[in-house]
């Protein structure tokens, strides 16, 4: 079965860092590219950032582009998300997501999320 | 970047009863647009790719349709389980785009 378990996620005051990471499991992890969702509290969905499986592609949203740097670690079969400069505006609930075939950026599956409030 | 609308906001219906749910993207995305469906406190869940690919495990009830700018996800016969909230996602350009979502509500 495909698991994607989160953590890292918390309190952290404005101008802050964070790392979230994602563990996964089920599936062979270097063939997948991988990303990051938010949610911010009543709002609806928006894309972070995505990471092939070799790591040679990467994109960002524009809004955490040079703030936010995605990276993964095939031996460990994780993704990691660090954040750096930490604003109001990026408190949310932080969601890795496989995609659903290689190169194929559908979101499936996803992890149950990791909260991030930035607030001081 | 690509935007997507979806409409209506809130759909107000009665189990059993069909849901026609709309997203138009801003341009074209081919056939590049995904449905996926969240409930309250729940991560979300990939229902169709490709327009109208059915994900794997979900119900037959659920279909998409349309290419270009416009496309629709219908849900043949509302379940209790189907209330929730729909997204829209196109995969046609970077940035990786939603839209706002559609609430589909009991009557």
């Amino acid at each position: 079965e495909v698991q994607l378990v989160e953590s890292g996620g918390g309190l952290v005051k404005p101008g802050g860092s964070l790392r979230l990471s994602c563990a996964a499991s089920g599936f062979t992890f270097s063939s997948y590219s991988m990303n990051w969702v938010r949610q911010a509290p009543g709002k609806g969905l928006e894309w972070v950032s995505s990471i092939s499986g070799d790591s040679i592609y990467i994109y960002y949203a524009d809004s955490v582009k040079g703030r936010f740097t995605i990276s993964r670690d095939n031996a460990k079969n994780s993704v990691y998300l660090e954040m750096y400069s930490l604003r109001a505006e990026d408190t949310a609930f932080y969601y890795c997501t496989r995609v659903v075939k290689p190169a194929a950026y559908w979101f499936h599956p996803w992890g149950q999320g990791t909260p991030v409030t930035v607030s001081s | 970047e690509i935007v997507l609308t979806q409409s209506p906001a809130t759909l107000s219906l009665s189990p059993g009863e069909r849901a026609t749910l709309s997203c138009r993207a801003s341009e074209s995305v081919d056939i590049y647009l995904a449905w996926y469906q969240q409930k309250l406190g729940q991560a979300p869940r990939l229902l169709i790719y490709d327009g109208s690919t059915t994900a794997t495990g979900i119900s037959a009830r659920f279909s998409g349709s349309g290419s270009g700018t416009d496309f629709t996800l219908t849900i043949s016969s509302l379940e209790p389980e189907d209330f929730a909230v729909y997204y829209c996602q196109q995969r046609r350009k970077w940035p990786l785009t939603f839209g706002g979502g559609t609430k589909v509500e009991i009557k």
